[in-house]
């Protein structure tokens, strides 16, 4: 499996800014994933990064509040704009797995707290 | 529209205890099945995987799994559960059709170990 890397891992941010969260595996992929975890819930898909390409979003998740760069095969950014503290959630970056496509892997997370 | 059931909010075995954690899924084609564990403060791990062949599935860290078509389930199980296994599991599902399809989440099953 890939080896994927969130920065930051934690951070407190105030009402209103807004926050870049990076993403590195240690290896080229097509595609890469967000998702998010908010408190006590599951896992929900924000949108899927493919390098030269717009992000695709899923239904509830726009490009205004959720913008993602993929500049090239091995790195990604997402950036939670205008928070609030309902945004407070962990934000996990996964990458399908290179021989068969179908098992998704995630990095550590990155866990945000709005005040 | 696939989906995931986990009926079991939360758990709670002693240490040294079989365990059985319920998944039940939908999905309108044969599906790729996931068992994935959250250990506190930590991003997701796959604990094992079904695609194909034979329904009993071994995974990571003693645990399996087995896939019951007839019933749309997938159950992970533990002979004997260790205090370190405390964590929130997720059982999720995807498509099998060839390349990356999209991954649903359950609402996931908290494990408490006591003792």
């Amino acid at each position: 499996s890939a080896v994927i890397s969130q920065k930051p891992s934690r951070d407190i941010c105030q009402r209103g800014t807004s926050l870049t969260i990076q993403c590195q595996v240690d290896s080229q992929v097509t595609m890469m994933f967000w998702y998010r975890q908010q408190p006590g819930q599951s896992l929900t898909l924000i949108a899927t990064a493919n390098q030269g390409s717009e992000a695709t979003y899923e239904s509830g998740f726009v490009i205004d509040k959720f913008p993602i760069s993929r500049p090239n095969l091995t790195f990604s950014t997402l950036t939670v704009s205008n928070m609030s503290p309902e945004d407070s959630s962990i934000y996990l970056c996964s990458v399908p797995d290179r021989t068969s496509g179908n098992t998704i892997y995630f990095g550590e997370g990155s866990w945000l707290t709005v005040v | 529209a696939q989906s995931v059931t986990q009926p079991d909010i939360h758990i709670t075995v002693s240490e040294g205890a079989s365990l059985e954690l319920r998944c039940n899924y939908s999905y309108g084609a044969t599906p790729y099945l996931f068992w994935y564990v959250q250990s506190p403060g930590q991003g997701l791990q796959l604990l094992l995987k079904y695609f194909s062949g034979d329904t009993l599935v071994q995974g990571i860290k003693g645990f399996e799994a087995e896939f019951k078509r007839s019933q749309s389930s997938f159950n992970l199980r533990k002979p004997s559960v260790h205090w370190s296994d405390a964590a929130e599991y997720f059982c999720a599902v995807g498509g099998a059709t060839g390349g990356y399809q999209k991954v649903t989440f359950g609402t996931g099953t908290k494990l408490q170990v006591i003792p």
